[in-house]
């Protein structure tokens, strides 16, 4: 069946611009993760969706970050003002539930700031 | 606080050499452990997992891992490596909030 999904795959954007990144999750997974790669480390942990209740948004390094999700499909992540150090990979993952641990991840959106 | 992670961030070998990576948890609590690999151009894909059971857990490609509780550790291995295993692997956690936390990754280039 279909992946995880995300648009665009690499997005050029000038400082202070506002960009959205779109997630679309496997069909039937109720838990929706965003994570953030910077050149050369680990992925970090932004935000996730488990079905109706409130999003853990523990991870999200500013308020210039938010995220929507429309039922349990499509994510919105948004970064507003984009500054040079949020050039990374953004990667969105779906599980079939927040208690399952294991996460597929899509390709991801690579962000560069200018 | 809870953390994942690796000692290696680059590592060369030659074909058929034997390889492992380490990887260490700090976290309490359900233990459920992966190793994950990014292939060159190619997005995060599940090698590895490790929930309960067995602490010897298999995964594709021949690559295995040992979950030892006593040290912390999920070290990768795999007997022979070969030119086409050359790749980035993160070690990561499952903690009962949801999210994967990652280890910083391991890249590994293998010589032909």
């Amino acid at each position: 069946g279909a992946g995880v999904s995300q648009s665009p795959s690499n997005k050029v954007t000038e400082k202070g611009k506002d960009v959205e990144l779109r997630c679309d999750p496997i069909s039937g997974h109720t838990a929706l993760y965003w994570y953030r790669q910077r050149l050369g480390q680990g992925l970090e942990f932004l935000i996730y969706f488990q079905g109706n209740s409130a999003p853990d948004k523990s991870g999200l390094p500013s308020d210039r970050f938010s995220a929507e999700r429309t039922g349990e499909s499509v994510s919105t992540l948004t970064i507003q003002r984009t500054q040079q150090e949020d050039s990374a990979v953004y990667l969105c993952a779906s599980s079939q539930g927040a208690g399952v641990p294991e996460q597929y991840f899509g390709p991801g959106t690579r962000l560069t700031v200018t | 606080a809870q953390s994942v992670s690796q000692h290696n961030h680059h590592v060369i070998l030659s074909e058929a050499a034997s390889l492992e990576l380490g990887c260490n948890y700090s976290y309490g609590g359900t233990v459920n452990l992966f190793w994950y690999v990014q292939y060159p151009g190619q997005h995060l894909q599940l090698l590895l997992k490790y929930f309960s059971g067995d602490p010897l857990v298999k995964g594709i490609k021949g690559f295995e891992a040992e979950f030892i509780k006593s040290k912390f550790s999920f070290n990768l291995r795999k007997p022979s490596v070969q030119w086409s295993d050359t790749a980035e692997y993160f070690c990561a956690g499952h903690v009962n909030t949801g999210k994967l936390i990652f280890g910083q990754g391991t890249t590994l280039q293998v010589k032909p």
